[in-house]
């Protein structure tokens, strides 16, 4: 099905552990994005690609990694994740940068 | 920095016309405005964006003015499921990011 998945849907880790968050989409859109959204915070931007192998930072990039080795993936890795992490992470597809983008169902991290 | 000024919430009654303002004073010739919203736990849904003029489609309805300072985005009539929070979002040109602000929560009362 054509779409924007994202994997796991939930998942809880230890603190210290590398964890990856996985974002696939099947329309060969060239921008993908990497949000998370706490409570008192809402929507802040981690990373973007504009294509695969283009990658660059958001507003809170600290802690994170990102690869986009295929235009329809985009890895999201906490290296050594903290607690301050815990988060429920976006990650957006689209077409064009003056386009609206399509974001995914999310995936609800715990770092205890 | 959002860029963008919403209430942070309103009510509407079921089957009225639900009128959200932005106000973006600050927005440069070249900036689109984007409305997005986002229903309990589900990921942000796109909903329409702008340049200059005037825009509708098979959701909602974008009203911008002369200026391009503000912004009304028209849900012409509400249904219970149109309650969700509501971004109004100008994308900063210096990178093709959007920064979501704290949105509008919309509640349409039955």
């Amino acid at each position: 099905d054509a779409g924007i998945t994202q994997s796991p849907r939930y998942k809880i880790t230890e603190t210290g552990r590398q964890v990856t968050l996985m974002c696939h989409q099947t329309w060969s859109h060239s921008y993908m994005f990497w949000y998370r959204q706490d409570l008192g915070h809402g929507l802040r931007l981690i990373y973007y690609s504009a294509a695969a192998d283009i990658t660059d930072k958001g507003e809170v990039p600290d802690g994170y990694v990102v690869s986009r080795s295929k235009t329809e993936n985009f890895p999201l890795t906490l290296e050594s994740a903290t607690r301050s992490q815990t988060s429920v992470y976006f990650c957006a597809s689209g077409p064009g940068q003056d386009n609206g983008y399509t974001f995914g169902s999310g995936t609800r991290l715990t770092v205890v | 920095d959002a860029k963008t000024t919403q209430p942070p919430s309103m009510d509407c009654a079921e089957g009225r016309a639900a009128n959200l303002p932005c106000n973006h004073s600050t927005i440069s010739g070249n900036e689109y405005v984007y409305w997005y919203r986002q229903i309990h736990s589900q990921g942000p849904q796109y909903i329409i964006h702008g340049l200059k003029n005037n825009e509708t489609n098979e959701m909602a309805s974008l009203i911008i003015t002369e200026d391009r300072k503000s912004s009304t985005l028209i849900l012409p009539h509400a249904t219970l499921r149109d309650t969700a929070v509501y971004y109004c979002i100008v994308r900063v040109n210096t990178g093709n990011q959007f920064y979501f602000g704290t949105g509008t929560s919309l509640t349409v009362i039955p």
